[in-house]
């Protein structure tokens, strides 16, 4: 069975900083793009990081670009996203999720505040 | 970036009835369109990739239906536990993938 368990979220100051981590496992890690994506308190979902299966090739749009860091270690099977600069506007629940296109696979997620 | 419109932004049906969810994108994408469940504090789940291949596990009566800029997820005979938000995402411009600003469900 497919499972991804996110942690290390919790309430960050204005620019503070602050590193989820995603534990995989059910399937072969090391053979997928991973990705995090964002539901904003509005329900809005964004993709925030992805990274490719050896993690070798990462994006990040504009909004988090600079500030955001997504890596992976293959050997834990588990993803990264390293977090600094935060703004209010980065308060969400942060998911990570498999991507093939779609993304076929979401952990339960891990809810980042950012406030002072 | 590619922008999904999806409309309407609520829809309300009684159970057993058909329903169907509209997903626009702003340049033709082809088939490159995924839909998403997501109840009430649980997590998005993939109910249909590439605008018509069902995923293992979802009900069959989730079906969807498009290509270019117009795409439809339908659900035959609505039941309670459908209640949810559905987004559409894209998966056209790798890796600028971009999602809906989603569609509630209510049962009347």
């Amino acid at each position: 069975e497919v499972q991804l368990v996110e942690s290390g979220g919790g309430l960050v100051q204005p620019g503070g900083s602050l590193k989820l981590s995603c534990a995989a496992s059910g399937f072969t890690f090391s053979s997928y793009g991973m990705s995090w994506v964002r539901q904003t308190p509005d329900k809005r979902l964004e993709l925030v990081a992805t990274i490719n299966s050896n993690g070798g090739s990462t994006y990040y749009p504009d909004s988090v670009k600079g500030r955001f860091t997504i890596s992976r270690d293959n050997a834990k099977n588990t993803l990264y996203l390293q977090m600094s600069s935060l703004k209010s506007e980065d308060t969400a629940m942060y998911y990570c999720a498999r991507m093939i296109g779609a993304f076929d696979y979401w952990g339960q997620g891990t809810t980042l505040t950012v406030s002072s | 970036d590619i922008l999904l419109t999806q409309s309407p932004a609520i829809l309300s049906v009684s159970p057993g009835e058909r329903v169907s969810f509209s997903c626009r994108a702003s340049q033709s994408i082809g088939t490159s369109i995924h839909w998403y469940q997501q109840r009430t504090n649980g997590s998005p789940r993939l109910l249909i990739k590439y605008a018509s291949e069902s995923i293992s596990g979802i009900p069959s009566r989730f079906s969807g239906s498009g290509s270019g800029t117009d795409f439809t997820l339908s659900i035959n005979s609505v039941e309670s536990e459908d209640i949810a938000d559905y987004y559409c995402q894209q998966s056209n411009s790798w890796p600028t993938f971009t999602f809906g600003s989603g569609t509630k469900l209510e049962i009347k």
